[in-house]
């Protein structure tokens, strides 16, 4: 089954400090990953996607994710902290969904990210 | 903002009740999806339309149904509701269905409470 997995539910670090959020991934096939972030009281909002080529992709708000191959990861990180980074992260997978042809997405259970001043 | 319009933000209604919440996707885009989180089960998909047709089921209930009408605005039904069926439910638009590096835009929200 294709799915995604984000092995921490809550991440803290401090202000300025660098942040990982981790995700793995199972999915047959070339991985299709995606991170989107939820702030309080808000739709998710798409943050980057890995489809191939450079193994380090960089998004919006400064976020980077980094696809591993061998350890079937797609970290999300950044290297400085912001106050305002604090919200749900959500790592996603796109995969064919058989019978229809169209692709789905299903997300990980999310980590909610506390950045302390 | 994401493009993508969701009403009402915000049900309360009783349970046996029927309610309709409402989506119109971006401008453009012909897909249309519908999520349903709970603190308990996470971001959960429930059903995707493409141009007015019904393209992939995920674990919605039969109590719900939900229909892309031709102007592509999409409607979720929920009927016979339950307390547990108390979520926040997200629409969700892309430009098509068979791009696996297609990025879905993402509403605010309905937030369903059942009393």
């Amino acid at each position: 089954a294709q799915s995604v997995a984000q092995p921490e539910d809550q991440v803290n670090v401090a202000e300025g400090n660098p942040l990982t959020v981790k995700c793995t991934y199972s999915v047959s096939g070339n991985p299709y990953l995606f991170w989107y972030v939820q702030y309080p009281n808000r739709g998710l909002q798409f943050l980057l996607k890995y489809i191939t080529g450079d193994n380090l992709v960089k998004g919006s708000y400064g976020f980077e994710a980094e696809f591993n191959k061998s350890q079937t990861s797609f970290h999300l990180k950044k290297p400085s902290a912001l106050v305002s980074d604090s919200a749900l992260y959500f790592c996603a997978v796109r995969f064919l969904y058989s019978g229809a042809g169209s692709y789905q997405l299903t997300f990980g259970k999310g980590t909610k990210l506390s950045v302390i001043p | 903002d994401s493009g993508v319009t969701q009403t009402p933000k915000h049900l309360i209604t009783a349970t046996g009740q029927r309610v309709t919440l409402r989506c119109s996707p971006r401008s453009g885009d012909l897909s249309v999806y519908w999520y349903q989180q709970s603190l308990d089960q996470g971001l959960q998909f429930l059903i995707q339309y493409y141009n007015g047709e019904e393209r992939a089921k995920g674990n919605i209930l039969e109590r719900f149904s939900a229909q892309q009408f031709p102007d592509l605005h999409s409607e979720l039904n929920l009927s016979s509701l339950e307390l547990g069926d108390s979520a926040l439910y997200f629409c969700a638009s892309s430009v098509g269905d068979r791009g696996r590096d297609t990025e879905a835009f993402f509403g605010q929200g309905t937030r369903l409470t059942v009393v």
